[in-house]
């Protein structure tokens, strides 16, 4: 079984500090997504990550991934109160096809 | 606009009701899925359906029935529900191969009384 970990589970940091999101997981996946959850709603896909090395950037949010290390991270520049939410990793488990494994998630809050 | 949309956004059940949840989506998808999300907690996968066909059930009770009607259509049939299975029920759609990822609905917030 994939066995996907973030952490930290619960991050408070301060608007204008940077911070990294880390992502492990356990057997072999060639893909790695992030999503971002607000409460109560649904899940926005944020990165497709699709091959080792792979770097994805929107705004504030960069994203990469080592599948080697069997490691993706989500760093934060300069963060602002807009990014306050639940990020998830899932891996994509690869001679599944189609079956995504979630992270346990990343509870965040920017304070001003 | 979200391009997978799931009917209704809440809903409240006694324990003895049959209710359905549905989920419709038109980006020509052939994946579609069912998770349970409990509050604070990562996704849980119910059922996938490739190309129509049930091709993983993780252990759902019974309770819970899937049907895919067609490749657009996905549907959760509820029959005596317990007050546990009260959570945010979630659609999402995607290449069978998983492809450039899910793409989720905007889910049913169930609670069972």
């Amino acid at each position: 079984e994939l066995k996907v970990e973030q952490n930290p589970l619960f991050l408070s940091m301060q608007e204008g500090k940077n911070y990294t999101i880390y992502c492990n997981y356990s057997t072999t996946s060639d893909r790695l997504y992030w999503y971002r959850q607000d409460p109560g709603k649904s899940l926005e896909s944020l990165f497709v990550l699709l091959s080792n090395g792979a770097v994805k950037q929107e705004g504030r949010l960069m994203a990469s991934l080592d599948t080697k290390a069997r490691l993706s991270t989500l760093h934060i520049t300069a963060a602002v109160h807009d990014l306050s939410a639940t990020y998830f990793c899932a891996a994509l488990r690869s001679n599944t096809g189609n079956q995504f494994y979630f992270g346990t998630g990343t509870s965040l809050t920017v304070i001003p | 606009d979200t391009e997978v949309t799931q009917t209704p956004k809440h809903l409240v059940m006694g324990m003895t009701n049959k209710k359905s949840l549905k989920c419709e989506q038109h980006m020509g998808h052939r994946a579609m899925y069912w998770y349970k999300q409990k509050a604070k907690k990562p996704p849980e996968l119910m059922f996938v359906y490739s190309y129509e066909k049930l091709s993983i059930n993780e252990s759902v009770p019974s309770r819970f029935s899937p049907e895919c009607p067609n490749s657009s259509l996905l549907n959760l049939h509820l029959h005596a529900l317990q007050p546990e299975d009260s959570a945010l029920y979630l659609c999402a759609s995607s290449q069978p191969t998983g492809g450039v990822g899910y793409t989720f609905g905007s889910g049913t917030r169930l609670t069972v009384v």
